[in-house]
């Protein structure tokens, strides 16, 4: 069983829509992470967060905005999507100290943008 | 810049067969090193990973891979496979500067009864 609790699982949504993508986990990490993957593609990072601060964004247009209430959450607020947006979003944490880089993955949100 | 390679994008076995899925890596500073795994419509799981210290590293499932700094190298192993280890494996690297990991482009274990 994931420790990191991504939802839904599932999100089928218009290009005018709003919504939003949310992730969990407690284990007390202090990084989180969000990963979009395309079929049969390697995940590619969108996203880091360091201590609920924004530390890496990886030239990710506005339509994506990320939100991290807390030390436990991670948002991904969706607007004006376009088709190729349509993939797996993949929510991850990690301790924040050199050594323990090990990152721990949700089993994703699959995105389908009509 | 740090970057990895997978040699192989589809790997085929039999089951009960030995395997070795490649994996190099570039980068111009000391490197950590990663194999994931990632099963149909699933997250992505840790099957081992090298920080430091010894070379050859178990992980779940019976793998092991053997870093090779002369090499710049980290292959993943497994001595007998099973149909259950059908899936698509990545190999990722991480530096000591940056903290998230970079992603080879995966291989897909195709297990064979």
């Amino acid at each position: 069983d994931t420790e990191v609790t991504q939802t839904p699982k599932h999100l089928v949504m218009g290009m005018t829509n709003k919504k939003s993508l949310k992730c969990e986990q407690h284990m007390g990490h202090r990084a989180m992470y969000w990963y979009k993957q395309k079929a049969k593609k390697p995940p590619e990072l969108m996203f880091v967060y360091s201590y609920e601060k924004l530390s890496i964004n990886e030239s990710v247009p506005s339509r994506f905005s990320p939100e991290c209430p807390n030390s436990s959450l991670l948002n991904l607020h969706l607007h004006a999507l376009q088709p190729e947006d349509s993939a797996l979003y993949l929510c991850a944490s990690s301790q924040e100290r050199p050594g323990a880089r090990e990152l721990f993955f949700g089993e994703g949100s699959r995105l389908t943008v009509l | 810049a740090q970057s990895v390679t997978q040699l192989d994008s589809q790997v085929p076995v039999f089951e009960e067969a030995p395997v070795e899925l490649r994996c190099n890596y570039s980068s111009s500073v000391s490197v950590y090193l990663f194999w994931y795994v990632q099963y149909p419509n699933q997250g992505l799981q840790l099957l081992l990973k090298y920080l430091s210290g010894s070379t050859l590293v178990k992980g779940i499932n019976g793998f092991e891979a053997e870093f090779n700094k002369s090499q710049t190298s980290f292959h993943l192993r497994k001595p007998s496979v099973h149909i259950s280890d059908t899936a698509e494996y990545f190999c990722a690297v991480s530096d000591t500067g940056r903290r998230a990991l970079t992603f080879g482009s995966g291989t897909r274990l195709q297990v064979q009864p």
